[in-house]
């Protein structure tokens, strides 16, 4: 059976920068693509971006440029996602979310399928 | 970047009967040369992640019951649930593939009447 399991909830200062990991079980984790998701509160889904251990390739939104960095493990099946210079509308769950069919085409990420397996959630929050 | 509007933001749906959602994008997400609608639905319940309920605009997740259906071509794609059981009071977001940044619709809020 192939889950997702992540790290838990931080409270984070201003400022600050906050590291979220991802472990995939049941899976090959190299096969796949893997997409950051998060969610304010009270709100609606917001894509921040994607990553293909395979290729290494990351594909964030021009939000999060500079502000987020990937790094995995393969040996544990990990991704992690920092996200640094904290707002406080960064206070948000976030998710991890694979990708079980997608193709490289041109050094530029094609996903061919919805996100079929998420994480259970970890929640952020920003507090002075 | 592709905008996905959803309507109603929320709707009421007695036990049984059917609900409708509505998702219209701001360009074409369907990929000619497959052809698919690069179009995916999810259902979220309140803490909980969302759970895949359709891909490629009409293909049913395994597992989905099959009172789930999607339609649409294009710009213009919907979810309807043919008989609305309480289990799936949840909110229900449409979300594009066809190119990066991946963008979600707002949210349909669906509960019981």
């Amino acid at each position: 059976q192939v889950q997702l399991v992540q790290s838990g909830a931080e409270v984070k200062q201003p400022g600050s920068s906050v590291k979220v990991s991802c472990t995939a079980s049941g899976v090959t984790f190299s096969s796949y693509a893997f997409n950051w998701v998060r969610q304010a509160p009270g709100q609606g889904l917001e894509w921040m971006g994607g990553y293909i251990p395979m290729y290494g390739m990351i594909d964030f939104t021009e939000k999060f440029q500079g502000r987020v960095t990937i790094t995995t493990d393969e040996t544990t099946s990990t991704a992690h996602m920092e996200l640094s210079s904290l707002r406080y509308e960064d206070t948000a769950v976030y998710y991890c979310a694979r990708v079980p069919q997608y193709y490289n085409a041109e050094n530029k990420i094609h996903f061919m399928y919805g996100m079929d397996v998420w994480g259970q959630g970890t929640t952020v929050t920003v507090s002075s | 970047d592709i905008v996905l509007t959803q309507s109603p933001d929320s709707l009421a749906v007695s036990l049984g009967e059917r609900a409708t959602i509505n998702c219209k994008s701001s360009q074409s997400v369907l990929f000619t040369s497959n052809p698919k609608n690069f179009l995916a639905w999810y259902q979220q319940k309140p803490g909980q992640p969302p759970k895949l309920l359709i891909y490629w605009a009409s293909t049913r997740q395994s597992g989905v019951p099959d009172r789930f259906t999607g339609s649409g071509s294009g710009t213009d794609f919907t979810l309807t649930i043919s008989s609305l059981q309480a289990e799936d009071v949840a909110v229900y977001y449409c979300q594009q593939y066809y190119a990066t940044p991946l963008t979600f619709g707002g949210g349909t809020k669906v509960e019981i009447k």
